[in-house]
């Protein structure tokens, strides 16, 4: 079974509106990443945050973390119509060594 | 462009064969790892690799194997195969505790 959940597993949005997507995952974890995946291709990198980290910021993105709730929240601002894609969390368990495990991801339709 | 090559990036086979998946990965990336993207499963850990060392195991069938050679480039051999292997077979390269990065991956379809 997959570690992470998330939620929602679609959101439609006009751009220019705020996106943001949750994940909650069961384990301890030393770090968790957030990839997005255009339709059919290889998953590009987001941002990563550490479990001692509580937020993260990147561009137009912000990573929040709560180890208390085992929850991540990812907040795309200002969306365009080419951020539409899967986005995935994954989390890299402290007892895995560096292998990432992934949720289902959310998929994202930011409309023009 | 991620560094990590894939290839084939489309395979059409029949169900009983043999096929393997080739990854090269990022120049100095002495971990691959390979992943299996499904609708009904999702993107699945099957196996990681390190400096030539099989280093983690997951949902990885006994009909698949792999390896990673001196050049650190990885082979994934799938044989037997069923309808249900048809997935996204993904590589992905990395130095440990930080981010991966992902080939585009070869689309296998078992017919």
């Amino acid at each position: 079974s997959q570690q992470g959940e998330e939620d929602p597993q679609a959101l439609s949005i006009q751009e220019g509106e705020n996106a943001t997507m949750n994940c909650s995952y069961k384990t301890s974890i030393n770090n968790l990443q957030w990839y997005r995946q255009n339709s059919g291709r290889g998953l590009v990198h987001l941002i990563l945050i550490r479990s001692n980290e509580r937020e993260k910021h990147s561009g137009r993105l912000r990573v929040t973390l709560d180890t208390s709730k085992k929850s991540s929240s990812l907040l795309i601002t200002a969306s365009r119509a080419a951020d539409t894609a899967s986005y995935f969390c994954a989390t890299m368990k402290e007892t895995s060594g560096s292998r990432l495990t992934f949720g289902e991801g959310t998929q994202l339709t930011v409309n023009p | 462009d991620s560094g990590v090559t894939q290839t084939p990036k489309h395979l059409i086979t029949a169900t009983g064969q043999r096929v393997t998946l080739r990854c090269s990965p990022r120049s100095g990336d002495l971990s691959v790892y390979w992943y299996q993207q499904s609708l009904d499963q999702g993107l699945q850990f099957l196996i990681q690799y390190y400096n030539g060392e099989e280093r983690a195991k997951g949902n990885i069938l006994e009909r698949f194997s792999a390896q990673q050679f001196p050049d650190l480039h990885s082979e994934l051999n799938l044989s037997s195969l069923e309808l249900g292997d048809s997935a996204l077979y993904f590589c992905a390269s990395g130095q440990g505790d930080e981010k991966l990065f992902f080939g585009s991956g070869t689309q296998l379809s078992v017919l």
